[in-house]
């Protein structure tokens, strides 16, 4: 599965788009990009997943550049309930591939 | 979503020791996982439950320290084996439903701390 890299860490006020980039520039192409988040001592928690177009769900959007080297999770209007560490993870295939998870990104929501 | 429920929620250990972690799922599951997630890190694949055979571990992870059971498609079992501090961490199922969105689901996970 291809490596992503992403930022350690992010702030975004309360109310606004919180956009958590996401690096994958050796994606194949047949790699789907899968988002997960993980709230402080809970399981992780799916988001969105996307292979090329861009994709859109009552939690959050998922913006692929065309090249699919790159992509974006949008949270149009972060709350504080959406602190919490980002995962973006590809992954060949959708249904039973395992999940292989990286550093991720730690939002912090701030009023 | 899958309900997953893991037993027990929390334990603390004596070096040398065994535990065994329960995982349930409310409904049958072709694919079932075990991850580890050790304090401030992110969460690391151990194995894959195979139902009726062996399970198929990850680079770094041996069926001596870590057996696992799956027995039906609701159900599996981690055992941690002989038990040192640098086991203290999460241990946490999940699993992918057989019909419905394609995405895996995660149990609520197992503090384990090893003294």
């Amino acid at each position: 599965d291809a490596k992503t890299t992403q930022p350690t860490s992010m702030d975004c006020a309360e109310g606004r788009a919180a956009n958590l980039p996401c690096n994958h520039s050796t994606i194949s192409g047949n790699e789907y990009v899968y988002w997960y988040r993980q709230i402080h001592s809970q399981g992780p928690q799916y988001i969105i997943h996307g292979l090329k177009n861009n994709e859109t769900n009552e939690m959050a959007s998922l913006i692929i550049t065309e090249d699919r080297k790159s992509s974006t999770l949008i949270l149009p209007h972060a709350t504080l309930r959406d602190t919490a560490v980002y995962y973006c993870i590809v992954r060949v295939g959708i249904y039973g591939n395992k999940l292989v998870f990286g550093a991720g990104t730690i939002l912090r929501v701030k009023s | 979503s899958a309900v997953i429920s893991q037993k027990p929620s929390r334990d603390i250990c004596q070096r040398g020791t065994s535990l065994t972690i329960q995982c349930q799922v409310d409904s049958q599951v072709t694919m079932m996982f075990w991850y580890r997630q050790q304090p401030g890190q992110s969460l690391t694949l151990i194995a894959t439950a195979n139902q009726g055979s062996e399970a198929t571990y990850e680079s770094g992870f041996v069926i001596d320290k870590f057996p696992i059971s799956r027995p039906n498609l609701t159900f599996s079992t981690l055992t941690v084996s002989n038990m040192s501090p640098e086991d203290s961490s999460i241990y946490l199922c999940s699993v992918y439903r057989d019909r419905g969105p394609n995405e895996q689901f995660f149990g609520p996970g197992t503090r384990l701390t090893v003294l």
